[in-house]
């Protein structure tokens, strides 16, 4: 089946540096992968959409320039936190979809991001 | 706007006994809905979708348009079907998925 690698699984950093999140889909073509973040206990909320050769889709509320998607490939999307704060600290959650279309979304196993 | 509404954050149910949870939403048209499932320590997977009109690990979901509903169920709960459940809709051509905000079942030996 669709398989989705996410990682680095955990990271830790530090105030005012830069997290790169890299998620692939590894036996599908994905032209738009997504990227939720979930805050304890709580729901998965959709950050943005990112297409494949084009510019990323924001939620509202979700700042652009702190949150930098770049989707280069078919198979490689990363999300980039900037400037970190210990606000920014969440589950951080990748989705592709097949772009045949196939039965739903598949998920990356998560990025726990703490920032001190 | 759409909106999916999981009334129960917690359930908790003996083994045997019948399993329901709820999930209701609000989209202007018709969505597609999908139940996703949790398990500890593992990644977000597909339990079921409405068009399939599957049984998945002895899960239905039947899709309710009066009612705006997509309730899951098993007639008999499994100790292995303790995890989190999501209850998701995406809109027709849409791509994107909007969760509810879980339920978190325990199934009681």
């Amino acid at each position: 089946g669709a398989v989705v690698s996410q990682h680095p699984s955990r990271v830790i950093c530090k105030s005012g540096t830069s997290v790169k999140i890299e998620c692939r889909s590894l036996d599908f073509q994905a032209t738009t992968m997504f990227w939720y973040r979930q805050f304890p206990k709580q729901s998965l909320m959709l950050m943005a959409t990112s297409n494949e050769g084009s510019k990323a889709t924001y939620e509202q509320g979700v700042e652009k320039d702190k949150f930098l998607i770049n989707h280069a490939s078919l198979t490689l999307s990363t999300l980039t936190v900037t400037s970190a704060h210990p606000e920014d600290s969440s589950f951080y959650i990748c989705s592709a979809r097949d772009r045949m279309g196939g039965a739903g979304y598949t998920f990356g196993s998560g990025t726990r991001l703490t920032v001190v | 706007a759409q909106r999916v509404t999981q009334p129960e954050k917690l359930l908790s149910v003996f083994k045997g006994a019948p399993v329901e949870l709820k999930c209701n939403y609000s989209y202007s048209g018709s969505p597609e809905l999908f139940w996703y499932v949790q398990y500890s320590r593992q990644r977000l997977q597909l339990l079921l979708r409405h068009i399939s009109r599957e049984s998945i690990k002895g899960f239905t979901a039947d899709l309710n348009k009066g009612e705006t509903s997509f309730h899951l169920k098993k007639p008999f709960a499994q100790e292995e079907d303790s995890a989190m459940y999501y209850c998701a809709l995406s809109g027709p051509g849409a791509n994107n998925l909007f969760f509810g905000t879980g339920t978190r079942l325990t199934v009681i030996p």
